[in-house]
């Protein structure tokens, strides 16, 4: 049965990074891609990137390119999300989720709560 | 991008009720959508795709329709853990994806 374990909750400082892991087991991790979305509390889900587990090209939503990079370990079939420049509006519950055949989302990790305060 | 409009924003109702949520978007997705349920504190929890296309293990008092910009997720007979939010995704011609804002079910 397919499953995403992210990294625990994280506090930061503005301006600092974050870096987000994602552990999926149970289905072949090269066959399919990672999607990252955010929730900001109270608030609706937001795509941020997609990485292949196969070749690790990624795709990021235009707000994110320039503060965020998507990796994959396929030796640990592991990917990772990093936030740069981290403002206090970035205080979120990230998200990563397998995307299946043209692009639903299942299923997904238990969600790393991130806190930008000073 | 494709923008997705959910109605209501928020929807009152009781056990045994029958309710529709609408999903609209900016332009057609070719049935390129999906529907979630997240309840508070935890992830989403995907129950349609494709539309119409139950999601292994969903209750069948589920269902979707629609087609080209216009689409719907039905609850039959409502039961006391469907109270939650709903969000609808769409994925056609991505990147980007996108969500619908949301509508929580409430228990009237």
């Amino acid at each position: 049965q397919a499953q995403l374990v992210q990294s625990g909750a994280e506090v930061k400082k503005p301006g600092a990074s974050v870096k987000v892991s994602c552990k999926a087991s149970g289905y072949m991790f090269t066959t399919y891609a990672i999607t990252w979305v955010r929730q900001a509390p109270g608030h609706g889900l937001e795509w941020m990137a997609r990485i292949s587990g196969y070749n690790g090209n990624a795709n990021y939503a235009q707000k994110f390119q320039d503060r965020v990079t998507l990796t994959i370990d396929t030796s640990t079939t592991t990917a990772y999300m990093e936030l740069r420049s981290l403002r206090s509006d970035d205080t979120a519950v990230y998200y990563c989720a397998r995307a299946q055949g043209s692009g639903w989302f299942d299923p997904w990790g238990q969600g790393t709560l991130v806190t930008v305060s000073s | 991008d494709i923008q997705l409009t959910q109605s209501p924003s928020s929807l009152s109702a009781s056990v045994g009720d029958r309710i529709t949520i609408t999903c609209r978007a900016s332009q057609d997705i070719r049935n390129s959508l999906a529907w979630y349920q997240q309840k508070p504190g935890k992830a989403p929890n995907l129950l349609l795709y494709a539309a119409s296309r139950l999601e292994s293990g969903v209750p069948s008092r589920f269902s979707g329709s629609g087609s080209g910009t216009d689409y719907t997720l039905t609850i039959s007979s409502l039961q006391p853990e469907d109270f939650a939010t709903y969000y609808c995704q769409q994925y056609f011609n991505p990147p980007p994806y996108t969500f619908g804002q949301g509508t929580r079910l409430e228990i009237k």
